[in-house]
C-alpha cells in the first residue's frame, strides 16, 4: 500500500463546478503540499500546510491532522484548472524528503 | 525574480551514452533536490544536495547515477550508460535556508532510444 493515496485518480467536472480532490496518508508528517501538473509541463507548488486551511483565490486545501487526510478544493472550476494535482508529504522528521501520490487527474470541460 | 531552471527541457540519448540534466536554482536558494517521474508513475525522490555537499542520497539508483552541486554554478544529474528505462521526467527543487519550502523547475524530459 502507498503511504500516499489519492482519491479519485480521474476526475472529469463540468466548468462551474466544485471539486474536491483527497489525499490519505499513513505516515508521521510534518507538512503536506498541494501541487500541480500541467501536462507536458512543470510542477507548480500550490499549497503547503501543517494544520488547518489555507484559501489562495478559489483554491482551498484542509487537513485534519488526527485523520491524516487532507483535500483540496477548487470553487467555480474553469477549464484552466485542468491538470494533474500531486499531494507529497514532508515524514516526520525529514523537513525536505517528498512522499508522493500519484497524482489526480482533473479535466474541467467548457 | 527567475525561478528554478533547468535544460534541456528534452533531451534524447542512445542506449550507452551519457545523460547530463541541469539545474540552476532560485536566486538565494542554496538546496537542490532531484525528483524522478517515470511514466504512469509518481514522483520520486531522488537526492538531496547543498552547495558542494551531498545530504541524502538514498533514492539514487546505485550504479550509474550521480549527482553534484558545485560552489558555482548548476547542479548536475549524471547518468552514465543510459538505458531505457531511464526514460522519465527529472525535475529538480530549490529551496531556501529560513523555510524549506520547495520551488519545482519545469522538467527535463530524457528519452533513451
Amino acid at each position: 500500500k502507498n503511504e500516499v493515496e489519492q482519491s479519485p485518480q480521474n476526475l472529469t467536472a463540468q466548468e462551474g463546478e466544485f471539486i474536491t480532490i483527497n489525499c490519505s496518508y499513513s505516515v508521521g508528517i510534518s507538512a503536506l503540499h498541494w501541487l500541480q501538473q500541467h501536462p507536458g509541463g512543470g510542477i507548480v507548488s500550490l499549497f503547503m500546510l501543517s494544520s488547518g486551511k489555507k484559501k489562495h483565490g478559489r483554491l482551498i486545501a484542509t487537513i485534519n491532522i488526527q485523520e491524516k487526510h487532507s483535500s483540496l478544493h477548487i470553487t467555480a472550476s474553469h477549464p484552466r484548472d485542468s491538470a494533474v494535482y500531486i499531494c507529497a508529504v514532508e515524514r516526520g522528521g525529514s523537513n525536505y524528503k517528498l512522499t508522493f501520490g500519484k497524482g489526480t487527474l482533473l479535466t474541467v470541460n467548457p | 525574480n527567475a525561478g528554478v531552471m533547468q535544460n534541456p527541457r528534452h533531451l534524447v540519448r542512445r542506449r550507452g551514452q551519457e545523460a547530463r540534466l541541469r539545474c540552476s536554482p532560485m536566486k538565494g536558494h542554496s538546496h537542490v533536490y532531484w525528483y524522478r517521474q517515470l511514466p504512469e508513475e509518481g514522483l520520486k525522490f531522488m537526492v538531496y544536495l547543498q552547495k558542494e555537499n551531498i545530504i541524502d542520497e538514498s533514492g539514487m539508483p546505485k550504479e550509474r547515477f550521480s549527482a553534484e552541486f558545485p560552489k558555482e554554478g548548476p547542479s548536475i544529474l549524471r547518468i552514465q550508460q543510459v538505458v531505457r528505462g531511464d526514460s522519465a521526467a527529472y525535475f529538480c527543487a530549490s529551496s531556501g535556508t529560513t523555510t524549506y519550502e520547495q520551488y519545482f523547475g519545469p522538467g527535463t524530459r530524457l528519452t533513451v532510444t
